[in-house]
């Protein structure tokens, strides 16, 4: 089967613009994550999606990131304007319902603010 | 709150000598927890998992993990380094009462000397 894909896989943008993320998880996956990982920590979670609707946002900075899953498949992940703070990997993970927690991770996307 | 602590930002054995890695972790309810393992511009892959029943745990690439309650740990093992084992680990926790949110340590990175 097919792995959780994201894209781009790398982006540079200068502070104060803004960027999106892509995630498409594994067929049939109901909940969908974002994690931000800041190099040298481990991923902080940063939005859960079951299907198209929101379970946990609260460490989601709402004032410049958004996410949506509209049609409870893929997903977008959103910052505007960008920080130099928030260069980081964003790594967008899956599972099924009832799976004893495993989730799967996708590649990531290396975003640069500079 | 759930939590997880790493001893050890960096780990450095000889190849062919025994890997050992640290975490404890708080919770206030029965965990359930992981391994995951991530090599450079890669995401994050599952190694193994503790979720109920045996408290010993084995992995993919030879890897174990003992679940010790009475320690709140769930350090990971493997008795023999191989090169191909340096990368970053991290060690995460998720519960009932978190949802299915996963809350990763800091992560450690194992280098393997020839």
């Amino acid at each position: 089967e097919a792995g959780v894909a994201q894209s781009p896989r790398y982006k540079i943008i200068e502070k104060r613009q803004s960027v999106a993320f892509w995630c498409n998880p594994i067929s049939g996956h109901a909940t969908l994550y974002w994690y931000q990982q800041i190099l040298g920590q481990g991923p902080k979670l940063l939005i859960q999606f079951q299907n198209n609707g929101v379970v946990d946002d609260s460490q989601l900075p709402k004032d410049r990131f958004s996410a949506e899953r509209l049609k409870g498949v893929d997903s977008t992940l959103k910052i505007q304007p960008a920080k130099l703070e928030d260069s980081a990997v964003y790594l967008c993970a899956s599972n099924p319902l009832g799976s004893s927690y495993e989730q799967y991770f996708g590649p990531g996307t290396r975003l640069t603010v500079t | 709150a759930q939590s997880v602590t790493q001893l050890g930002s960096h780990v450095s054995v000889s190849e062919g000598a025994l890997v050992l890695l640290r975490c404890n972790y708080s919770s206030s309810v029965p965990p359930y927890l992981f391994w995951y393992v991530q090599y450079p511009n890669q995401g994050l892959q599952l190694l193994l998992k503790y979720t109920t029943g045996a408290t010993l745990v084995k992995g993919i690439n030879g890897f174990e993990a003992e679940f010790k309650k009475s320690e709140t740990s769930f350090h990971l093992t493997k008795p023999s380094a191989h090169m191909s084992d340096a990368a970053e680990y991290f060690c995460a926790v998720s519960d009932l009462s978190g949802g299915n949110k996963l809350v990763f340590g800091a992560g450690t990175i194992l280098r393997v000397k020839s």
